[in-house]
């Protein structure tokens, strides 16, 4: 079975700080997604990467930067947290190529107060 | 880019009867669309899905019917049940990414 961790369920920071959400996989998957949840708005894109060290940018992009080191990791980067981004944060994984099922993490609950 | 449009937003069913939601999309290349469930709390699960050289899928209870010519696709849930209640989002596949619907809430009355 596919297991997609978050390293937080919830995290509270402050307005300024670099907040930095992890995700990590263990099914070998090339493909790796970072999505907001917002009541009544789905699940909007972040950046998405589709190999490692290879990323490229979805719907919502702007104040977030994400970085792919390793296969398994997707780190998603708040520069300078804004109340705003407070959010449900769910990082997926799928395998390579298109028309592949993507399966979710948990999901990180973050404020920014 | 692709646009996923999900009605109803919330639908209340008694226990028992079937459920339909639908979804329409945009873009005519979109090729592959899955189903998602999302209880209380809980991560979106995947439950079924369907690619465009399919009509109709079912796996028990659910089955997701394609139309490309208008493009839209649905949801079906028969026989449900108080477990079925959930948040279900649909989605779309075009231009390298899943565009995902708003999310419809299910409410099963027992």
């Amino acid at each position: 079975d596919v297991k997609v961790t978050q390293s937080s369920r919830y995290l509270v920071k402050r307005t300024g700080e670099k907040v930095f959400l992890e995700c990590v996989q263990d099914m070998d998957h090339e493909n790796m997604f970072w999505y907001r949840q917002d009541p009544g708005l789905g699940l909007r894109l972040i950046y998405f990467s589709y190999d490692v060290k290879m990323k490229e940018k979805g719907d919502i992009p702007e104040g977030y930067s994400v970085s792919r080191e390793k296969k398994e990791r997707f780190s998603l980067i708040l520069e300078s947290a804004s109340t705003n981004q407070t959010s449900m944060y769910l990082c997926a994984s799928s395998p390579g190529g298109s028309n592949q099922p993507q399966h979710f993490g948990d999901g990180t609950r973050l404020s920014i107060l | 880019g692709e646009n996923v449009e999900q009605h109803p937003s919330t639908l209340s069913v008694q226990e028992g009867d079937s459920a339909v939601i639908k979804c329409t999309y945009s873009d005519s290349a979109s090729n592959y669309f899955p189903w998602y469930k999302q209880e209380l709390g809980k991560r979106p699960q995947l439950i079924i899905d369907i690619r465009s050289n399919v009509g109709e899928k079912k796996d028990q209870r659910i089955a997701v019917t394609l139309n490309k010519t208008a493009k839209h696709f649905s949801l079906h849930i028969t026989e449900t049940q108080p477990e079925d209640s959930a948040v279900y989002f649909c989605a779309a596949y075009g231009n390298n990414r899943l565009a995902f619907g708003k999310g419809n809430q299910v409410v099963v009355i027992p």
